[in-house]
């Protein structure tokens, strides 16, 4: 069983460009959430993807869009970067449906200049 | 809306000694509740969770944590703190019915002193 994986680990960017994040997510889980945590602070609520459709999203700009993929794998797109979007970005992966856990990436490093 | 706050940003133990880290919570729900932890350049992995079929959640390496609902609280525990655990914990309470859509409080580093 394959973990979650992320790619790139890292990156830098120009304020103002645009960036895409992917995610590859456990096998058979249909379920990918997004999460932005900047330094210092706690993961926060991107958006989710649930069988290709969006399924919930947090207090993020439309800016920040995603896709999900027939095989569940998952891009997140940051368009005009901000310096403030310098962050970690998680990738969880999991069942839909309750008592399931999220099996989280080791996320992508981005940094704004 | 839901919140959760970690009370202190650092902990420090010395080796073999208690581990506790606090967590209360907001919710207008009955709410799930969970502990991760990030070890440096790393993802987040979970310890435990709280669904309600009982106030004290067992976890991995040795953690507990205890729902108390008139206290609002989720706090972790550990008996006997290891050099292995140092890291930065997360408590998160979700009210979608299971793991997703998170919400977490900003984190407690734990330091664990030899």
């Amino acid at each position: 069983e394959t973990g979650v994986t992320q790619s790139p680990t890292h990156l830098i960017k120009t304020r103002g460009q645009q960036v895409t994040l992917r995610c590859s997510s456990q096998s058979g889980h249909n379920t990918v959430s997004w999460y932005q945590q900047a330094l210092g602070q706690g993961p926060q609520f991107i958006f989710q993807y649930y069988r290709e459709e969006e399924n919930g999203r947090g207090n993020f700009p439309p800016r920040f869009s995603g896709l999900q993929f027939p095989n569940y794998s998952s891009e997140l797109n940051v368009n005009a970067l901000e310096l403030d979007d310098s962050a970690l970005y998680l990738c969880a992966s999991s069942l839909p449906g309750g008592y399931t856990e999220a099996f989280f990436g080791q996320g992508t490093r981005l940094t704004v200049v | 809306a839901q919140s959760v706050t970690q009370l202190g940003s650092h902990v420090s133990v010395s080796e073999g000694a208690l581990v506790l880290l606090r967590c209360n919570y907001s919710s207008s729900v009955p709410p799930y509740l969970f502990w991760y932890v990030q070890y440096p350049n790393q993802g987040l992995q979970l310890l435990l969770k709280y669904t309600s079929a009982a106030t004290l959640v067992k976890g991995i390496n040795g953690f507990e944590a205890e729902f108390k609902k008139s206290e609002t609280s989720f706090h972790l525990t550990k008996p006997s703190a290891h050099m292995s655990d140092a890291a930065e914990y997360f408590c998160a309470v979700s009210d979608q019915g299971g793991s997703e859509k998170l919400v977490f409080g900003k984190g407690t580093k734990l330091t664990v002193n030899p």
